[in-house]
């Protein structure tokens, strides 16, 4: 079936460091892939998004490129801040308004 | 606007209660979805609602789970014989397109 792997971490970096979070897939067909962010306390929220392949999802600061030749969709920001830590969650789906599949989530901790 | 809303946000059970959890999804969605959360894994789809069309109950982990949609709003989830295994946090989102909102979520733990 269709399955999203993504670095799990718990990850710790410090502020304005470089982050890239990982991300593959495994799908029949084409998907519209996503990148959720659970904020400490709050409610699962999307990041961005992106729908076709090499289209590129952005968004405070984050960026993620559709890659269909390598199946991957990494998260990645030029200069993280402590208001960035949060769980972030790779996820897929098939047909736009069908059931996201998630990866595992990663925690990522931004220090100061 | 208002956004989805879940109630109640934590619910603690004996084992062998049933419980009932509920959903308001954004006014307009017409898609509603129930997802489970367990402790340190990643989430897990349970069943999916569009419009009038049969839900996707695929993710049903058995047949103590069952979930109702009424029209295009309220939606509960139920648990029969509640295990404790199923002490999860479980997600309710509702869409329009092809993005998700989701609430935040009912705290389940199961004695």
């Amino acid at each position: 079936g269709d399955s999203v792997t993504q670095m799990e971490g718990p990850v710790t970096l410090s502020e304005e460091a470089f982050l890239t979070i990982n991300c593959t897939y495994t799908a029949t067909g084409y998907p519209s892939l996503f990148w959720y962010v659970q904020y400490p306390g709050e409610g699962l929220q999307l990041l961005l998004k992106a729908t076709k392949a090499d289209d590129k999802g952005s968004n405070k600061g984050f960026e993620a490129t559709y890659r269909k030749e390598t199946t991957s969709f990494h998260l990645e920001k030029g200069s993280v801040q402590v208001s960035d830590s949060a769980v972030y969650f790779c996820a897929l789906s098939m047909s736009g308004s069908e059931k996201l599949v998630f990866g595992k989530g990663m925690k990522l901790t931004v220090n100061p | 606007g208002a956004g989805v809303s879940q109630s109640p946000s934590n619910k603690v059970t004996e084992k062998g209660k049933d419980v009932e959890l509920r959903c308001d999804p954004i006014s307009g969605h017409t898609a509603l979805y129930w997802y489970r959360q367990r402790l340190g894994q990643g989430l897990e789809f349970l069943i999916y609602f569009q419009g009038n069309s049969a839900p996707d109950k695929s993710g049903l982990p058995s047949d103590r789970f069952s979930a109702e949609r009424t029209g295009e709003s309220v939606s509960t989830l139920t648990i029969q014989r509640t295990q404790q295994e199923d002490s999860a946090v479980y997600l309710c989102a509702s869409a329009y397109t092809d993005t998700q909102y989701f609430g935040p979520g009912t705290r389940l733990t199961v004695l």
